[in-house]
C-alpha cells in the first residue's frame, strides 16, 4: 500500500505571497492532520480534517487554512507569507482520526520564504 | 494544553550499548504515547506506541515504559546499531471522547541519537 504523499517537496516563495500544499493520504484513510516543523518550535499541530470537515485546529493564525476533498486528499494554504513560515510542513493520515490511532506521516514539503 | 518535555536533546552512545530517552507530560488526561524516528529528509516514522492501560511494551530491541502516576514515559533501545542514528520524538495525545476528533499530537522537542562505531 502506498504511503502518504506530499507535493511539492520543496518550495521557495517571497514574503507576502501565498502557497498551497497538497497531501494524499494512505488509501482508505479518511483523517488528515497537518503539522509544522521548525528547529525552534519543533513539531506543532495545525489542523485535522475528516470527511471534508475540519474537526480540530491548533494555535495558528487565520492565514493558515486547509480543506479536504471527497477523496480524502487535503490541501493547506498559507496566505501573506512571513519569513517565520519557513518550515517543513508534514501531513499525517489515519483511518478514523481517533487520537489513539497511529498517524502515518508523509515526507513533508519544505517551504522557504525569502 | 498539553506540554511534553523530552531529554536529553542529544545522546551519543557506543554501538552495541543501550540508549534511553525520557519524556514527561503535563495533562493527566493524555492516554496515547507514540514514539517517532525521523531520518534526514524524511517524515517521522512510528517505531512504537503505548496506551495508558499498559505499563510496558516491547518490540525486539525497542521498549517503552509508562508511569502514569509520575506522568513520564521512556524509550529504551538495546544493542544499538548505526542505523539507529536519527532524531527521536516522543508525543502525547488525549483520547477521543464522544464527539470524536483528533486533538493532535503534542510532540517533545526531539533527541538526536548518535551511534558511535
Amino acid at each position: 500500500k502506498a504511503g502518504v504523499t506530499q507535493t511539492p517537496r520543496y518550495l521557495i516563495k517571497t514574503r507576502g505571497q501565498q502557497v498551497t500544499l497538497s497531501c494524499s493520504p494512505i488509501s482508505g484513510h479518511r483523517s488528515v492532520s497537518w503539522y509544522q516543523q521548525t528547529p525552534g518550535q519543533g513539531l506543532q499541530f495545525l489542523f485535522e480534517y475528516f470527511s471534508e470537515t475540519q474537526r480540530n485546529k491548533g494555535n495558528f493564525p487565520g492565514r493558515f487554512s486547509g480543506r479536504q476533498f471527497s477523496n480524502s486528499r487535503s490541501e493547506m494554504n498559507v496566505s501573506t507569507l512571513e519569513l517565520g513560515d519557513s518550515a517543513l510542513y508534514l501531513c499525517a493520515s489515519s483511518f478514523r482520526g481517533d487520537s489513539q490511532e497511529t498517524q502515518y506521516f508523509g515526507p513533508g514539503t519544505r517551504l522557504l520564504v525569502l | 494544553g498539553e506540554n511534553v518535555e523530552q531529554h536529553p536533546s542529544t545522546l551519543s552512545v557506543q554501538e552495541g550499548d543501550s540508549a534511553v530517552i525520557k519524556c514527561t507530560y503535563s495533562d493527566s488526561a493524555s492516554n496515547y504515547f507514540p514514539w517517532y524516528k525521523q531520518e534526514l529528509g524524511k517524515g517521522p516514522q512510528l517505531i512504537i506506541d503505548i496506551r495508558s492501560n499498559v505499563g510496558e511494551k516491547k518490540d525486539q530491541r525497542i521498549a517503552v515504559t509508562l508511569n502514569k502516576t509520575a506522568k513520564h514515559f521512556s524509550l529504551h533501545i538495546t544493542e544499538t546499531q548505526p542505523e539507529d542514528s536519527a532524531v527521536y520524538f516522543c508525543a502525547a495525545s488525549i483520547g477521543a471522547y464522544s464527539g470524536g476528533g483528533a486533538d493532535g499530537l503534542t510532540f517533545g522537542k526531539g533527541t538526536h541519537l548518535i551511534i558511535q562505531p
